[in-house]
């Protein structure tokens, strides 16, 4: 089925270790997005890619790196994990100039819980 | 910082009523989208309003966009118990990129009792 693949569904992780949230996407769409959701708040942006080489930083950027080798997948790594990290984490995409006419296409999130 | 802020929070309505939430924004906008989100699950779209639309329908849905104030409505008419979920509003804001990102309000979740 095309769309957003986000693995793993659920992590949880101590203070200091680090990991990847994988993001794939089958839809040749070029701009992918790693968002975060905390209670009670809507999506906050952490970190996006128009294409394949190039990502830049969101609203809440900080512990967070990424990288874009390929057009199909965005992975999100966390260094050193944090409690503050405690989050649900979606990923979306959408082709270029389709935000203007186009909804973005969410993954099913993973919640990931730092102790 | 969010540029939405929705209205109400929470909202809970007897299935086959109306309901309304409302989202209000900072700053000149591209478009509007509404979003979807059930229990623990991605965010759908809904649907999408250009800054130079009025009213929108889809279905069930009527969205509204007043760019004087700066605000917008979802209606979901005769609602069901699979209504029940989080709605968002996010808007896309106008860049000399190609980058347009999607920013949320904090959302108004929706309970539709049978």
């Amino acid at each position: 089925n095309a769309g957003v693949t986000q693995t793993p569904k659920f992590q949880v992780l101590k203070t200091g270790q680090s990991m990847t949230l994988q993001c794939a996407q089958d839809m040749n769409h070029e701009y992918m997005s790693w968002y975060r959701q905390d209670p009670g708040m809507g999506l906050r942006l952490i970190h996006y890619s128009v294409g394949a080489g190039i990502t830049d930083q969101g609203e809440v950027p900080n512990g967070y790196n990424v990288s874009r080798s390929t057009t199909e997948d965005f992975p999100l790594r966390l260094l050193s994990a944090a409690p503050s990290q405690t989050s649900v984490y979606f990923c979306a995409s959408i082709r270029t100039g389709g935000s203007l006419n186009y909804g973005y296409t969410f993954g099913s999130g993973t919640r990931l819980t730092v102790v | 910082s969010q540029q939405g802020e929705e209205d109400p929070q929470a909202l809970s309505i007897q299935e086959g009523e109306n309901a309304t939430m409302n989202c209000s924004y900072k700053t000149s906008i591209n478009n509007l989208q509404w979003y979807r989100q059930n229990s623990g699950r991605g965010l759908v779209h809904l649907i999408l309003i250009r800054s130079n639309e009025r009213e929108k329908h889809s279905g069930r849905l009527r969205v509204t966009l007043d760019t004087s104030k700066k605000s917008s409505s979802l209606l979901i008419t005769a609602s069901r118990a699979a209504d029940t979920a989080s709605y968002f509003c996010a808007t896309v804001v106008p860049s000399s990129g190609s980058a347009r990102q999607l920013t949320f309000g904090s959302g108004t979740q929706l309970t539709v009792l049978p």
